[in-house]
């Protein structure tokens, strides 16, 4: 597609539940990157990919979050036993790499609205 | 580490007026990358502009250009000609070379006025 696809565009779920936010990035780009954004804040960098090698999984909150990148393109945050907390907007971003010192922007999906109840 | 700060949450401006937003960084490193995004209501997150810090000039795109201050750890965006679809909220954000992280700041909400 022309752009970062995010699926799905809202979620609510009870806590305790666990939940897959799918993330499709731009094709040919070789970086992505998963980010948290709270509600009236900017966001947050959680993980990031090269390829399939998850790189960076720095910003990742706690051990119930994880994230695959199975093939190098679509990847999935997993977040398991929600708790109200994780309530956020969770973005995906992609780039064409090139490494760290190159000025390839990240360009950011429309982001998953994730509602735990 | 990093940080980015916009001090203001808030800034309105009359249709066809400049506004400029202001952000401030910190970084240790010499080497490093600074970004504004815009996030309409839409709750897409788009790229308006972008500047190497070894680049002296500022950068400039269309009606948005940035006046970037090296020494004062300044990267302010001003918007000329401001239009009704300029209404988002902003977000100042650097990157540090050597890192694939973006931090960002907490935004400024701008609207526009007929």
């Amino acid at each position: 597609g022309a752009g970062v696809s995010q699926s799905p565009r809202y979620k609510v779920t009870k806590r305790g539940q666990d939940v897959a936010l799918r993330c499709d990035p731009i094709s040919g780009h070789v970086s992505l990157y998963w980010y948290r954004q709270a509600l009236g804040q900017g966001p947050e960098f959680l993980t990031y990919f090269n390829y399939e090698a998850q790189q960076d999984k720095s910003g990742l909150p706690n051990d119930r979050f994880s994230a695959e990148r199975p093939e190098g393109s679509i990847s999935t945050l997993t977040i398991q036993r929600t708790e109200q907390r994780d309530s956020a907007m969770y973005r995906c971003a992609s780039s064409l790499g090139q490494g760290a010192d190159s000025n390839q922007p990240q360009h950011f999906g429309d982001g998953t609205r994730l509602s735990i109840l | 580490a990093q940080t980015v700060t916009q001090s203001q949450p808030e800034m309105s401006v009359q249709e066809a007026e400049t506004v400029t937003l202001s952000c401030t960084y910190d970084t240790s490193e010499s080497n490093y990358y600074l970004f504004w995004y815009k996030q309409p209501p839409s709750r897409q997150m788009i790229l308006v502009i972008r500047q190497e810090a070894y680049k002296q000039q500022n950068a400039t795109e269309n009606r948005f250009s940035v006046n970037f201050q090296k020494a004062a750890k300044s990267f302010s965006l001003k918007i000329s000609d401001s239009q009704l679809g300029d209404t988002a909220m902003y977000f100042c954000a650097s990157r540090q070379g050597g890192s694939e992280k973006l931090v960002f700041g907490k935004g400024t909400k701008l609207t526009v006025n007929p």
